[in-house]
């Protein structure tokens, strides 16, 4: 069945560092892919999605490319903020499952100091 | 997108007691979902809300633990009935819309069981 797999965390950067978050996944067909974001005691934000093969998604300088030979789905920013702190989830829906159905990773905690 | 709040946000409950759990979306859509997230982890659908017909629950939830109930486009209900401390954990609701695999989700209601 479908699947995603992310970097296990914590991860703990300094403000204006780079980030990389790593995220890979398995499906057949063609699933569209999101990053989700949880901030302390909140609900999960939509951060960014990609469709198809080759988009890029990007939102609040956060971005990621829907790379299908590598089954990849990194989430990338050039320097982050304290105010990043949170919990990323990478997820997939379709590809093969239920169009309307999410299959989340594990989540990794991000932790920005000052 | 659509703009979901959640009802209560937070409970604390007798082991053996029964809560339900409201969630109200700003728009008529098409899916609505029940997710949980126990301490620490990912999140794990439960169930996807119907509307007019009972809910389709997955692997390992059954309805007479999560009643579910879903009366028009705009609202559902889950119940988690004869709460253990095992129950203790985040609820999400989620909707999308028609045609459209992008979920948007509640604040999350944080339930714990004593």
């Amino acid at each position: 069945g479908n699947s995603v797999t992310q970097m296990e965390g914590p991860v703990t950067l300094s403000e204006e560092a780079f980030l990389t978050i790593n995220c890979t996944y398995t499906a057949t067909g063609y699933p569209s892919l999101f990053w989700y974001v949880q901030y302390p005691g909140e609900g999960l934000q939509l951060l960014l999605k990609a469709t198809k093969a080759d988009d890029k998604g990007s939102n609040k300088g956060f971005e990621a490319t829907y790379r299908k030979e590598t089954t990849s789905f990194h989430l990338e920013k050039g320097s982050v903020q304290v105010s990043d702190s949170a919990v990323y989830f990478c997820a997939l829906s379709g590809g093969g499952g239920a169009t309307n159905k999410l299959i989340f990773g594990t989540g990794t905690l991000l932790a920005v100091q000052p | 997108s659509a703009v979901i709040s959640q009802k209560p946000s937070r409970d604390i409950c007798q082991r053996g007691t029964s809560l339900t759990i409201q969630c109200q979306v700003d728009s008529q859509v098409t899916m609505m979902f029940w997710y949980r997230q126990q301490p620490g982890q990912s999140l794990t659908l439960i169930a996807t809300a119907n509307q007019g017909s009972e809910a389709t629950y997955e692997s390992g939830f059954v309805i007479d633990k999560f009643p579910i109930s879903r009366p028009n486009l705009t609202f559902s209900t889950l119940t988690v009935s004869n709460m253990s401390p095992e129950d203790s954990s985040i609820y999400l609701c989620s909707a999308s819309g028609r045609g459209a695999n992008t979920q948007y989700f509640g604040p999350g209601t944080r339930l714990t069981v004593l």
